[in-house]
């Protein structure tokens, strides 16, 4: 089992440009969620999915859009880059959405917008 | 949403227990407690969750007050690569709180 597996580990962009960060978990987990971290504080959710065509809103979605068109992938995309979105994104997966549940959490992208 | 509180930093040396606090005054009957722990430069990475009894696995123990108003993670014997931020978080048992977010959490630091 690979896990949950986030692509590209790293990634510069410009302002105005736009990017998908890919999300893919092999554990056939229902339920996926993005979170962002910002320098030395904890991580805001800011989509997530109880499965494939089902997404919602967490934090803070703005300047984000998710889709889920398999159990597998749960891809984020930033249509036009800003500098505050400068962060690192984190992608993780649950088998439930309940508190019995672990989350699993890959290892993240670290976005830089210039 | 409950939320959970914990100091910003500990110290503690290596080959010697850990407790990490956390306090959870509002916490409802249904939510599950979680810590998870950030290593530098990588994911977090589930540690050990519990309702009301205490539980214990293969990286933790975790001892929950009787009124579940706080919790403590217990490392039996530090290690240099247990330096990490950890956090406490409550999931609902049904869900509730899916728009979860996680705190700063506590940083420990583990002195050889």
């Amino acid at each position: 089992n690979a896990g949950v597996t986030q692509t590209p580990k790293f990634r510069i962009l410009k302002i105005g440009q736009s990017m998908t960060l890919q999300c893919t978990q092999d554990m056939n987990h229902n339920y996926m969620y993005w979170y962002r971290q910002d320098p030395g504080m904890g991580l805001k959710l800011i989509y997530y999915s109880v499965g494939a065509g089902i997404t919602d809103k967490g934090e803070v979605p703005n300047g984000y859009n998710v889709s889920r068109s398999t159990t597998e992938d749960f891809p984020l995309r930033l249509e036009l880059a800003a500098p505050s979105q400068t962060s690192v994104y984190f992608c993780a997966s649950s088998y439930s959405i309940g508190g019995q549940s672990p989350l699993h959490f890959g290892n993240g992208t670290r976005l830089t917008v210039t | 949403d409950a939320k959970t509180t914990q100091p910003n930093s500990m110290e503690s040396n290596e080959e010697e227990p850990v407790h990490l606090p956390c306090n959870h005054s509002t916490i409802s009957g249904t939510d599950y407690i979680h810590w998870y722990r950030q290593l530098p430069s990588q994911g977090p990475e589930y540690v050990i969750h519990g309702l009301t009894s205490n539980v214990n696995n293969r990286m933790a123990s975790l001892a929950i007050a009787e009124d579940r108003k706080s919790s403590t993670l217990i490392l039996h014997r530090a290690t240099l690569r247990d330096a990490a931020v950890y956090y406490c978080i409550l999931r609902d048992q049904i869900g509730a709180n899916s728009k979860l977010t996680f705190g700063k959490g506590i940083t420990l630091s583990v002195r050889p």
